[in-house]
């Protein structure tokens, strides 16, 4: 079975550019995160689906950040504009849902913003 | 709400010799989940172990719950064991709570 799969795996953009990161969940399952990892903050939950619902969209991300779930099998995170401290590792995971279910992390993708 | 403490922060090891990594947590959980990242990778799932005790390899973990801690051993270290070591709780919610994490290094 494909595990949880992100594009692209690297990506350098220019401050005040839109990128868009592709996360496909695995088969089958209901919930869906997105979260930002640093080495000094760690990681941090940018947006929560369940069953394609937008359960969280982590608060302080807000104003630059959105994360969209068009269908079961695919989710996009899109930042806009960017900026150099938005230079990050971004992890998608999946797990099949209740909040009470193994969850499964993809490669992630690291994010260069110049 | 739940806070998730672990601990060494960091341990260095000849290899061969063994570790026990700790996690406590605040409050009663739903799960329990042990995660490695090598540096610059992704986190691999090592145990989903709300309870109990379970082995994979050279790997146990041990979740207590009324005790609130889980521990992860790591027998006859390697130095491809070196890395991050993180361990995440969700109670009672969908959110999982990571803690900081525990830095490995096994020296060959």
């Amino acid at each position: 079975d494909a595990g949880v799969t992100q594009t692209p795996r690297h990506e350098v953009a220019e401050k005040g550019q839109t990128i868009i990161l592709k996360c496909e969940p695995v088969s089958g399952h209901n919930d869906l995160f997105w979260y930002r990892q640093t080495k000094i903050q760690g990681l941090e939950l940018l947006s929560y689906f369940r069953s394609k619902s937008l359960m969280e969209d982590g608060g302080a991300f807000k104003d630059r950040f959105k994360a969209e779930m068009l269908n079961s099998s695919f989710s996009t995170l899109k930042i806009q504009p960017t900026e150099p401290k938005d230079s990050a590792v971004y992890l998608c995971a999946s797990s099949l849902g209740r909040g009470d279910t193994e969850v499964f992390f993809g490669k992630g993708t690291r994010l260069t913003v110049v | 709400g739940q806070q998730v403490q672990q601990s060494p922060a960091s341990l260095v090891l000849q290899e061969g010799e063994n570790a026990e990594l700790q996690c406590n947590f605040s409050t009663s959980l739903n799960s329990m989940q042990w995660f490695y990242q090598r540096p610059g990778g992704s986190l691999v799932s090592l145990f989903y172990n709300p309870s109990g005790t379970k082995h994979s390899g050279r790997l146990t973990s041990t979740t207590v719950i009324k005790e609130r801690r889980s521990s992860l051993h790591i027998s006859s270290s390697q130095t491809t064991d070196s890395g991050t070591y993180l361990c995440a709780v969700s109670s009672g919610s969908w959110q999982l709570i990571f803690g900081s994490g525990t830095q490995l290094t096994v020296m060959p």
